[in-house]
């Protein structure tokens, strides 16, 4: 069965410090890659995605993310957070253009 | 226009009640989609549709459930029936095209609590 894991459930890191989020992924085939973020009570919002090509992606706010094939990864980084980054973070994969499966979510804190 | 809107925002509903929750996508976005989201959980996919063709159904977990697209715009998701169970947020996404070709757009959701 398809599936996405975020092994992290909880990451704190102090303003400043960088950042990486995992995600690691179960498929027959590559899929089209995504990262979503969603701030208490609002919808998520897309950060970045891969299809194809380059395997480092640069999203907004300053986020990327690199496809690893091999390792069936697609982690997401920030070299230096900010506090209005703290958030729950989603990983999702798409295969076609019908459903995507979700990770469960990692939950940013940001200390000052 | 604006982004996904969804309404109501909040639901308390009875056990064994019926509720309706609506979806207004973006304009223009073809696909829709409706998400399952428990607590501390991410979305899990319920259905899918394409303008006003119900694609994919396969993430509905009972006959309770139903959703419609009749004019391939705005769309329902009715539960009939509710169970605690139930209880959750219920989000709306909205893309130009399917998934794999264009991103989701989401809705802030409805949260339903059925007690």
């Amino acid at each position: 069965a398809q599936s996405v894991t975020q092994p992290d459930i909880h990451i704190t890191v102090s303003e400043g410090a960088s950042l990486e989020l995992r995600c690691n992924y179960s498929y027959g085939a590559t899929p089209y890659l995504f990262w979503y973020v969603q701030s208490p009570g609002q919808g998520l919002q897309l950060l970045l995605k891969y299809f194809s090509g380059d395997t480092l992606v640069q999203g907004i706010k300053g986020f990327e993310a690199e496809f690893k094939r091999s390792q069936s990864s697609f982690n997401l980084r920030k070299p230096s957070v900010h506090w209005s980054d703290a958030a729950e973070y989603f990983c999702a994969v798409a295969f076609n253009a019908g459903k995507s499966t979700f990770g469960d979510g990692t939950t940013l804190t940001v200390k000052p | 226009g604006a982004g996904v809107s969804q309404s109501p925002r909040y639901k308390v509903a009875k056990r064994g009640q019926d509720v309706a929750l609506r979806c207004d996508p973006i304009s223009g976005h073809v696909s829709l989609f409706w998400y399952q989201q428990a607590l501390g959980q991410g979305p899990e996919f319920l259905t899918y549709f394409q303008n006003e063709a119900q694609l994919d159904k396969s993430g509905l977990p009972s006959d309770r459930f139903f959703a419609e697209r009749p004019e391939g715009s705005v769309s329902t998701l009715k539960i009939q029936r509710t169970q605690q169970e139930d209880s959750a947020v219920y989000l709306c996404a909205s893309s130009l095209a399917g998934q794999g070709i264009s991103p989701l757009h989401f809705g802030n959701g409805t949260r339903l609590t059925v007690t």
